[in-house]
């Protein structure tokens, strides 16, 4: 059964800081990793890494992903306030297109 | 990207009773999917909506608890049947995009049940 790890499973920071949120992951078949913000209800798409060693940037957000050692980080720089949010890694594996998701990162950040 | 609706956004039921869940996408999409997100949790896929035959279910979910419809490519419906307050979860649909060899999967903005 596909598996994903993240930690920490919560974050206090301060505006300005650098966070780094991790992703372990066992798929069978690996073929995407994909990291979603949620604020309330619904998970806005952040990135998909499909292969190892590509890192993904928008803005202050980056992403990398390691198939060798099955984890991915998310990295964001300079965090704000609009940032806090939980954190969403999920992976899909095999033939079909069904997300297996971690239990998400809850990142506050303060002013 | 997707833009997908959702109705309701938000519901309180009586146990016993059953909720209809709108997905509307716009424009046609081949894989549509129902997740749920009970309080606390992440999420989970229920069933994978396909159009024109049934509904193909996760391990732990079944047709007569959850029927699904889907008549063309850019609508579904889940129903949560004979609800109970173990129900009340945040329920979201979703599509995959195929933009060159990316599939990049969007999800709805929710609805929210609350089963009392």
């Amino acid at each position: 059964e596909d598996k994903v790890v993240q930690s920490p499973l919560s974050l206090v920071v301060h505006e300005g800081d650098t966070v780094t949120l991790n992703c372990s992951y066992e798929v069978t078949n690996f073929r995407s990793l994909l990291w979603y913000k949620q604020e309330k209800k619904a998970p806005t798409f952040l990135f998909m890494l499909t292969s190892s060693g590509i890192e993904k940037k928008s803005g202050r957000l980056s992403s990398i992903l390691d198939k060798k050692e099955l984890f991915s980080i998310l990295n964001i720089t300079a965090t704000q306030t609009g940032d806090s949010a939980i954190y969403l890694c999920a992976v899909r594996g095999g033939s079909n297109y069904k997300l297996t998701f971690g239990k998400g990162t809850l990142l506050t950040v303060n002013p | 990207s997707a833009v997908i609706s959702q109705k309701p956004s938000r519901d309180i039921c009586q146990r016993g009773t059953s909720l209809t869940i709108q997905c509307q996408v716009d424009s046609q999409v081949t894989m549509m999917f129902w997740y749920r997100q009970q309080p606390g949790q992440s999420l989970t896929l229920i069933a994978t909506a396909n159009q024109g035959s049934e509904a193909t279910y996760e391990s732990g979910f079944v047709i007569d608890k959850f029927p699904i419809s889907r008549p063309n490519l850019t609508f579904s419906t889940l129903t949560v049947s004979n609800m109970s307050p173990e129900d009340s979860s945040i329920y979201l649909c979703s599509v995959v995009r195929n933009s060159g060899q990316r599939e990049t999967q969007y999800f709805g903005p929710g609805t929210r049940l609350l089963v009392l």
